[in-house]
């Protein structure tokens, strides 16, 4: 069984341009977080996810951050218009069900802002 | 506030030695899980330990173990016998609760292990 997935493991974009980070979850997961880590921070909850559905987006920033967990395809966190400080790893992980189970973080993917 | 502490921002231990990583959360709530995870420099998250509130127990995995004081609201991780391989990142983290399940996490502690 595949673990989380995500890609890419590393972008580079410059200011002003879209990042799309993706994210499959493992087989037979339905549920999908988002966390962001700073340096030398923890990890931040962003949002949470259901096969089409937004159940928490309380930790997204209102502008430029937008994410989606098609009934098809991996989950994708969307940034537009990148600024240096959103330059940071972004984690994704997965659960079979919500509320008490172990989360299953994927690799990370680092965005740099130039 | 949802807050999760964690004090020791940089821990030592020799090789073969045990070590005890603190933490210690703020929550209303009566019913939560609380989490160690290790973050090696390959970045990747891996749960160590996870502890439900309401059990008394404190959890174990062969050389890491918890000591839970839910009174005090506290969750420190015991690594014994500790290897080289031990060195990475600590995150102490708890669920947020409820139905939404999205983890609060602590800012970590950067372990060390001395040959």
């Amino acid at each position: 069984n595949a673990g989380v997935m995500q890609n890419p493991r590393h972008l580079v974009r410059r200011r002003g341009q879209e990042a799309r980070l993706r994210c499959s979850p493992m087989k037979g997961h339905s549920h999908v977080y988002w966390y962001r880590q700073l340096p030398e921070e923890g990890l931040k909850f962003m949002v949470y996810l259901q096969k089409e559905n937004i159940i928490d987006e309380s930790g997204m920033p209102k502008e430029r951050f937008s994410a989606e967990f098609p009934k098809e395809g991996p989950s994708i966190l969307r940034i537009q218009q990148v600024v240096r400080g959103d330059s940071a790893a972004y984690f994704c992980a997965s659960s079979p069900r919500t509320g008490w189970d172990e989360q299953y973080f994927g690799p990370g993917t680092r965005l740099t802002v130039t | 506030a949802q807050t999760v502490t964690q004090s020791q921002p940089e821990m030592s231990v020799q090789e073969a030695e045990t070590v005890t990583l603190s933490c210690t959360y703020d929550t209303s709530e009566s019913d939560y899980y609380l989490f160690w995870y290790k973050q090696p420099p390959s970045r990747q998250m891996i749960l160590v330990i996870r502890q439900e509130a309401y059990k008394q127990q404190n959890a174990t995995e062969n050389r890491f173990s918890v000591n839970f004081q839910k009174a005090a609201k506290s969750f420190s991780l015991k690594i014994s016998d500790s290897q080289l391989g031990d060195a990475a990142m600590y995150f102490c983290a708890r669920n947020y609760g409820g139905s939404q399940g999205n983890l609060i996490f602590g800012k970590g502690t950067k372990l060390s292990v001395k040959p």
